[in-house]
């Protein structure tokens, strides 16, 4: 069965850093292009960032030089290094398996809280 | 950026009715890279739809996609207890903001 499952959430202050990691089953990660999304709470989903299955990078704008998206295909796991991290930060962060550009697969996500 | 505005915000309907959701960007959609997900409340979302109009694994056939350009619409044929929920569309955009999302609508029991 094809399985993600996020861990690493936490409540932190501003300005610290966090590590989430994805580990995928039932699959083989490097042949797919994975992401980061998430949901603030009450809100809208929200794309973060996507590393590509030949090792490409993106990143939101609101993201994009506090993010980093890596992936381990050996231990066929997904991270993503926040640094910086602002309240708005606040949210449910999912990692998901990305097929014809479309999210496939969803994990069950990890919860990240930005409060002083 | 493209944008996906969703409407209604909120839909009021019953179970064994119709169900008719818009999703519309401000530029052409490429490619057709448009999904469909489903968000059940505490849990993540799940595919529906991608490319416009292409059911997802283990989909039931009363959901459909159609579509293009900027326009595209989910149906729900008859709806059922379970199909009450959120909503959301999605596109991919081959500029650096990869992929957006509409702000949801609420499929709601009436």
């Amino acid at each position: 069965e094809v399985q993600l499952l996020e861990s690493g959430g936490a409540l932190v202050q501003p300005g610290v850093s966090l590590r989430l990691s994805c580990a995928a089953s039932g699959f083989i990660l490097r042949s797919y292009a994975m992401s980061w999304v998430r949901q603030a709470p009450g809100k809208g989903l929200e794309w973060v960032s996507t590393s590509g299955s030949g090792g490409t990078t993106y990143y939101a704008d609101s993201v994009r030089g506090r993010f980093i998206i890596s992936r381990d295909n050996s231990k066929n796991t997904l991270d993503l290094q926040m640094s910086s991290l602002r309240v708005d930060d606040t949210a449910i962060y999912y990692c998901a398996k990305v097929v014809g550009h479309a999210f496939e697969i969803w994990g069950q996500g990890t919860k990240v809280t930005v409060s002083s | 950026e493209i944008v996906l505005t969703q409407s209604p915000g909120t839909l009021s309907l019953s179970p064994g009715e119709r169900a008719t959701l818009s999703c519309r960007a401000t530029q052409s959609v490429s490619g057709n890279y448009l999904a469909w997900y489903q968000q059940k409340p505490g849990q993540a979302p799940r595919l529906l739809i991608y490319g416009a109009s292409i059911r997802a694994t283990g989909i039931p056939d009363r959901f459909s996609g159609s579509g293009s350009g900027t326009d595209f619409t989910l149906t729900i044929s008859r709806l059922e207890p379970e199909d009450f929920a959120v909503y959301y569309c999605q596109q991919y955009g081959s500029s650096l903001v990869m992929y957006t999302f509409g702000q949801g609508t609420k499929l709601e029991i009436k």
